[in-house]
């Protein structure tokens, strides 16, 4: 199946670090997606990751991957309060038509 | 360029209404996918088009739902007769064709759907 977990909920204070979670059961996912979504706006990309990769790092995001473990994070280096929003992780597979499965999403409020 | 516009934005219905909501792909994209998500839920998958064709519609809930994309540009998705279980927010989003790279969705607002 294509079950994606991730805790919905999570609070950081301005300046601090966010680290958010996602696990997955599906290990022939071939890529995985950070998206966010600010209220009332749709669903942004913020990076994705290749299966065979352990880590990407974009400014302020660091994408890391242990797919033994079947887990992915996204962490926000020095949070700020525009980055309160919902993050979504999401997989795809090789096979089938390169649908995205998303997890619940973790709404992340940033505390000034 | 213009992005992936959805409409209404907030539909509220009586039980046993029907509603169409309506998705503008950004042009060019072959790739059309709806998607929902229940309130506090994960989005779910519900189909994929590339261009006027079905690709997938494994993720429709049964057939009440009714999704057509005529000439292969915008994107209808008909409830009829809704129920309370409808309700959610219906994601739109469009995708250029994709071989076996990372599919980079670019998503709609949403239409949000209450069912009374």
């Amino acid at each position: 199946g294509e079950d994606v977990e991730q805790s919905l909920f999570l609070s950081v204070r301005e300046g601090d670090s966010s680290v958010i979670n996602c696990t997955y059961t599906d290990s022939s996912s071939t890529y995985l997606y950070w998206y966010k979504q600010e209220p009332g706006a749709g669903l942004q990309l913020l990076t994705y990751i290749f299966s065979n990769m352990d880590m990407k790092q974009d400014q302020r995001l660091t994408v890391l991957l242990n797919k033994k473990d079947k887990h992915l994070s996204l962490r926000i280096a020095d949070t700020q309060t525009g980055d309160s929003a919902i993050y979504f992780c999401a997989e795809s597979f090789r096979t089938g038509a390169n649908n995205l499965f998303f997890g619940t999403g973790t709404r992340l409020t940033v505390i000034p | 360029e213009a992005g992936v516009t959805q409409f209404p934005s907030h539909s509220v219905i009586e039980k046993g209404q029907t509603v169409t909501l309506r998705c503008d792909p950004i042009s060019g994209h072959d790739n059309l996918y709806w998607y929902r998500r229940v309130m506090g839920k994960e989005i779910k998958f519900l189909l994929h088009f590339v261009k006027e064709s079905k690709q997938d519609e494994s993720g429709m809930p049964n057939n009440r739902f009714l999704a057509e994309r005529t000439g292969g540009t915008y994107s209808t998705l008909k409830v009829q007769p809704a129920e309370l279980e409808d309700s959610g927010v219906y994601f739109c989003a469009s995708s250029q064709r994709t071989v076996s790279g990372a599919n980079v969705l670019t998503f709609g607002a949403g239409s949000r759907l209450t069912v009374l």
